[in-house]
């Protein structure tokens, strides 16, 4: 069966830091892997989408890039935080193909605090 | 517009009764409908699929689609105190993205 982890769970950065959350899934090949962000008291937004290694598009412009190193492994990174990028950060995978995203399956997700 | 509404909530029922979430959506064209129940403090997941107009059920829960109307509808029946949670919809829309609502809160009472 497929699984889905990242990590960490939990962390707490002062702003100006510097992030890296990693995610991979097992199980299949080939999926297609998403980040999210919940805001506290707010829907879920994508952030980067990405259908194959070193593919990745972006949904919403800021100081937040992900990376595709290996087909099960999707890295969300930012080299200088801020305050506003506090957050429950999820990843999650499916594997609908034609551009579609169909079933999503998320991770734990990751709470990230800016101070 | 928002591209999915839901009734922020909360929404309390009694244990034993039926809940009702409903959502709405603006794109037209989309084709298919989910929800994902989200624990507080924990990652959504999900619960239903629908992508046909009419009624799906599965154990106590029915989803239900009217596309004319752009309207979905989750039921829960004889809810049970583990049934509180956040409920998220989500519209995948022509662009292929999913879109999610900001959930209804439910709190089911004993």
């Amino acid at each position: 069966s497929q699984t889905i982890h990242q990590w960490p769970a939990t962390l707490v950065q002062p702003v100006g830091s510097p992030l890296s959350l990693e995610c991979t899934v097992e199980g299949t090949s080939n999926p297609n892997l998403y980040w999210y962000r919940q805001a506290a008291g707010r829907g879920l937004q994508l952030l980067f989408y990405s259908v194959g290694i070193g593919q990745i598009s972006s949904e919403v412009p800021q100081n937040l890039s992900a990376s595709r190193p290996q087909d099960r492994q999707f890295i969300l990174s930012s080299k200088k935080l801020l305050l506003s990028d506090s957050g429950f950060y999820l990843c999650a995978w499916s594997t609908l193909g034609g551009g579609n995203t169909g079933e999503l399956f998320f991770g734990e997700g990751s709470r990230l605090t800016v101070l | 517009q928002k591209e999915v509404e839901q009734n922020s909530g909360p929404l309390s029922v009694p244990e034993g009764a039926i809940a009702s979430l409903n959502c709405t959506y603006s794109d037209r064209g989309s084709q298919s409908f989910f929800w994902y129940r989200q624990y507080s403090g924990k990652s959504p997941e999900l619960i239903m699929s629908i992508y046909s107009n009419g009624d799906k059920e599965d154990g106590r829960f029915t989803a239900q689609l009217n596309k004319a109307s752009q309207y979905v509808s989750l039921l829960i029946r004889d809810s049970q105190p583990s049934d509180s949670a956040t409920y998220l919809c989500a519209v995948e829309n022509q662009g292929g993205k999913l879109i999610f609502g900001q959930g209804t809160e439910l709190s089911v009472k004993p």
